[in-house]
């Protein structure tokens, strides 16, 4: 395993349910972020971790909660899906020095019906 | 309010040469990044503007003019390969990202 590891890659959920997306680096990134990418939209940030143990939201939080319980795993979770959500998820990790360049996961495309 | 500006989609020809602008208007400046991304993939680094000028990497290059809020990203020697979108962004006095929504390139053999 090299980089960001998301899953699942794709999934189908009804709405109500409750869903995890996965998220796990093996670069030993102290920051690490969630992203939702909409057709027509700019990459819009969900919730973020500058290290282990802290958590921040983003640009677009609501419905959404995250942890961070070590460096590698950053798992988001939507409590109560509802359609709005049908999105791309990606995950992301950068390092803490110079240009702080993102490394992105393969997203998870998540329906909502 | 932020906003990064784009054109949605630019159609170019194989071996010529492209421009893709962005425009923004942030709270603070603290870099400007291109990112490229296949359909159905994930973004993946290109460059990274926080002087002035052109930075140059292979057969893309990056310019900023912080004075104008303006970048742009130059592709030289089009490849098929090319044809993906192309993603500005900025990061704020925040050093929060702002994300434009993207510039689809088309190659045309």
């Amino acid at each position: 395993m090299a980089g960001i590891t998301q899953a699942p890659t794709s999934q189908i959920l009804a709405a109500g349910r409750r869903m995890t997306l996965r998220c796990t680096q093996d670069m030993r990134h102290n920051a690490m972020y969630w992203y939702r990418q909409d057709l027509g939209l700019g990459l819009r940030l969900i919730h973020y971790s500058n290290t282990a143990g802290t958590t921040g939201k983003g640009e677009v939080p609501d419905g959404y909660s995250v942890s961070r319980a070590n460096t590698d795993d950053f798992p988001l979770t939507l409590a109560s899906a509802v359609p709005s959500q049908t999105s791309v998820y990606f995950c992301a990790s950068s390092d803490s020095g110079g240009a702080n360049v993102l490394t992105f996961g393969a997203g998870s495309r998540l329906t909502v019906l | 309010g932020q906003n990064i500006d784009q054109p949605t989609e630019m159609t170019a020809t194989e071996g010529a040469i492209v421009q893709i602008n962005c425009t923004y208007q942030t709270s603070g400046f603290n870099g400007l990044f291109w990112y490229q991304q296949h359909a159905g993939e994930a973004p993946t680094f290109l460059s990274y503007n926080v002087l002035d000028g052109l930075e140059e990497k292979g057969r893309f290059s990056s310019f900023l003019s912080r004075s104008k809020g303006y970048s742009y990203l130059l592709l030289k020697e089009l490849q098929m390969k090319d044809s993906a979108s192309y993603l500005c962004a900025v990061r704020d006095s925040n050093y929060q990202l702002i994300w434009g929504a993207g510039t689809k390139l088309i190659i045309k053999p």
